[in-house]
């Protein structure tokens, strides 16, 4: 059974740069075929998908995002990991780590979220 | 990309069937059958009970179905419990380089 885990800085200032890691148990951040995904929630909205990264570091990112967003692996860690630079007030959300599996077009484990807010 | 459109709320009592509609384009859920649908309870990960339209998971319960019509999906929930509440959010694979997107999410009330 897969597992995700988010942590990262809660409280942000405005300019400032998010960094949030996703820690997976239970597989390998390195096998064939997984998709390691980031996505959001609005206060209130829906969710927004942010981007993800393959098994061997190709990354697809949101458009809407992606002059600020990098995905990145450490496999050492078995660990995933999102920067999202230059915050503002919009981007104060729940960020949640998922996995896709190749093939399918779908999320299929996903952790607890972490709630990030952005003030000055 | 716009959010595909889910009510926001539907309510019904134990034992009754709803049916929840996530209505996108002929670009998301009308050109693929890719669309899967999730149930969250607050403060818990997300959970995958529907995926390609119709196909529930391992272990996902068979009061949970899905099936879609041009470009609105829908999620039935039959024979509702109270375990059941919660908020449900469609999504669909989207041509062009977005990717990915998702509705506006429905509360469930189980009254």
């Amino acid at each position: 059974q897969v597992q995700l885990q988010e942590s990262g800085p809660g409280l942000l200032k405005p300019s400032q740069t998010l960094s949030l890691t996703c820690t997976v148990s239970g597989g390998s951040i390195s096998s064939d075929g997984n998709y390691w995904t980031w996505i959001r929630q609005h206060p209130g909205r829906g969710l927004e998908w942010i981007g993800y990264i393959s098994y061997s570091g190709i990354t697809y990112y949101n458009p809407s995002l992606k002059s600020r967003v990098t995905i990145s692996l450490d496999t050492s860690k078995n660990q995933f990991s999102l920067k999202l630079n230059s915050v503002t007030a919009a981007d104060t959300a729940v960020y949640y780590c998922a996995r896709r599996e190749r093939g399918k077009y779908n999320f299929d484990y996903w952790g607890q979220g972490t709630q990030v807010t952005v003030s000055s | 990309q716009s959010a595909l459109t889910q009510p926001a709320s539907v309510s019904e009592s134990p034992g009754q069937s709803i049916t929840i509609s996530c209505t996108g384009t002929n670009s998301d859920v009308g050109a693929y059958n890719y669309v899967s649908w999730y149930q969250h309870h607050p403060a818990k990960a997300p959970k995958l009970i529907i995926y390609d339209v119709y196909n529930r998971p391992s272990g996902v319960s068979n009061r949970f179905s899905g099936s879609k019509s041009g470009n609105t999906a829908s999620l039935t929930i039959s024979g509702l419990q109270a375990e059941d509440e919660a908020e449900y959010y469609c999504s669909s694979y989207v041509s062009g380089s977005t990717l990915y997107v998702f509705g506006t999410g429905t509360k469930v009330t189980v009254l």
